[in-house]
């Protein structure tokens, strides 16, 4: 079975502070993701990577940065998180570099607060 | 660019009973896939069952099966014999084969009474 973990199921931060989440899976997926989830907005895709140190922006970028060292690793900074940053952010990781249409299997999800 | 709607933002369904989950989507890209998650409370998203653009049967997973009408668009999820563990947010996504970023829908909540 695949699996993709994340660091914290919970977290709360202060405004300005720099936040890490990290996100690793354990099935040599070249595809990994980052998206929020807002009530009435849905999911919304910030960055994605299809190889190591490789990252292209998704819809929403603005105010985040990725970086990803390890194939099984991708990790989501906030630089000065900012309470429109508290949101559910969820991992996801797929197979096959670029083809398109492999299920993308996700986290359990972190629920950042930002106070 | 592509799009899915979900038209129905709640729903109830008696126990035992069967539900379907509608979605339709634009897109003019002619190979897509066509993907239902379900989201529990606890958050996790989890993938119940895909359908290709070119795939010439509907999709079945057990109690689960996708209805795929290409030509009126739509990709609506099937769930026979509903438990009350089905109750969760259920999205309807979308991949097209320019890339393997998915769209998602605005999401139902399905409500399974005893």
């Amino acid at each position: 079975d695949v699996k993709v973990t994340q660091s914290s199921r919970y977290l709360v931060k202060r405004t300005g502070e720099k936040v890490f989440l990290e996100c690793v899976q354990d099935m040599d997926h070249e595809n990994m993701f980052w998206y929020r989830q807002d009530p009435g907005l849905g999911l919304r895709l910030i960055y994605f990577s299809y190889d190591v140190k490789m990252k292209e922006k998704g819809d929403i970028p603005e105010g985040y940065s990725v970086s990803r060292e390890k194939k099984e690793r991708f990790s989501l900074i906030l630089e000065s998180a900012s309470t429109n940053q508290t949101s559910m952010y969820l991992c996801a990781s797929s197979l096959v570099k670029g083809a398109g249409l492999e299920t993308q299997y996700f986290g359990p999800g972190t629920r950042l607060l930002v106070l | 660019a592509q799009k899915i709607t979900q038209t129905q933002p709640g729903m109830f369904v008696q126990e035992k009973e069967a539900v379907t989950l509608d979605c339709t989507y634009d897109t003019s890209d002619p190979s897509y896939g066509l993907f239902w998650y379900k989201q529990p409370s606890s958050g996790e998203m989890i993938f119940l069952i895909y359908q290709g653009s070119y795939d010439q049967q509907n999709a079945t997973e057990g109690r689960y099966s996708l209805n795929f009408q290409k030509a009126r668009k739509s990709a609506n999820l099937v769930i026979s014999a509903s438990q009350l563990g089905d109750s969760a947010m259920y999205f309807c996504a979308m991949s097209v084969n320019a890339g393997n970023m998915l769209t998602f829908g605005g999401g139902t909540r399905l409500m399974v009474k005893p």
